[in-house]
């Protein structure tokens, strides 16, 4: 069964500073899609970002980026220069043929002035 | 280009009446979603649905759930003889197409039951 794991309950960070949040997960597909998506406390559930995993390059989308090794069946989600309003629980997720998505326990962002 | 909408935001429920969610997708998107988010945990996968057909509903539970997303109108998530272990923020979400595209989410229906 395909399972999403992200191992830091809760992060901290200087405003402006980078952050670095961790996500494994096992599948035996060679071919899904990879999700982060951010849930502030308004509880709205946004997406920050997507990776196809047929695609080597990692994505970016502005301050946001990953590091996606798959060998390593790792997909981690980096925020430079933090901002206040990126305070949230962030998610990592998984995408296969099943078309369901597979979340981690999330990892809740906090952000100080 | 509206998102995709869910109602109510809130609803309340005493033990053993029926709970009706509704969610309208993004413009354009035939492909559906229903999530179920308990509190501190992440989203469970519920059903997959496209205009009048179900295809996964494996995780649904077995009794007293049910969902249908009809040719015409808002998918319906529907929940009878609630309890109290059914409160839960219920999301729901759209693609265009089905495993190739983002899935897009409303702001969720918050079910408590009294």
């Amino acid at each position: 069964a395909q399972t999403v794991t992200q191992s830091q309950p809760e992060m901290s960070v200087q405003e402006a500073e980078t952050v670095t949040l961790s996500c494994t997960y096992d599948t035996s597909e060679s071919d899904y899609y990879l999700f982060w998506y951010k849930q502030p406390p308004s509880r709205q559930m946004i997406l920050v970002i997507r990776q196809e995993a047929y695609k080597q390059q990692n994505a970016t989308e502005n301050r946001f980026s990953v590091n996606f090794q798959k060998a390593a069946k790792s997909f981690s989600l980096k925020i430079s220069d933090s901002q206040l309003g990126d305070a949230a629980m962030y998610f990592c997720s998984f995408m296969d043929s099943n078309y369901q998505l597979i979340w981690g326990a999330g990892t809740k962002l906090i952000i100080k002035p | 280009n509206a998102g995709v909408m869910q109602n109510p935001r809130h609803l309340v429920r005493r033990r053993g009446q029926e709970a009706r969610l509704r969610c309208s997708p993004m413009k354009g998107h035939s492909h559906v979603y229903w999530y179920r988010q308990l509190p501190e945990e992440g989203l469970k996968f519920m059903v997959y649905l496209q205009k009048e057909n179900i295809i996964d509903e494996s995780g649904m539970p077995k009794e007293r759930f049910s969902a249908e997303f009809p040719k015409e109108g808002p998918s319906i998530l529907r929940i009878q003889q609630v309890v109290r272990g059914d409160s839960a923020a219920y999301f729901c979400a759209s693609s265009q197409s089905a495993w190739t595209d983002t899935q897009y989410f409303g702001p969720g229906t918050r079910l408590t039951v009294l």
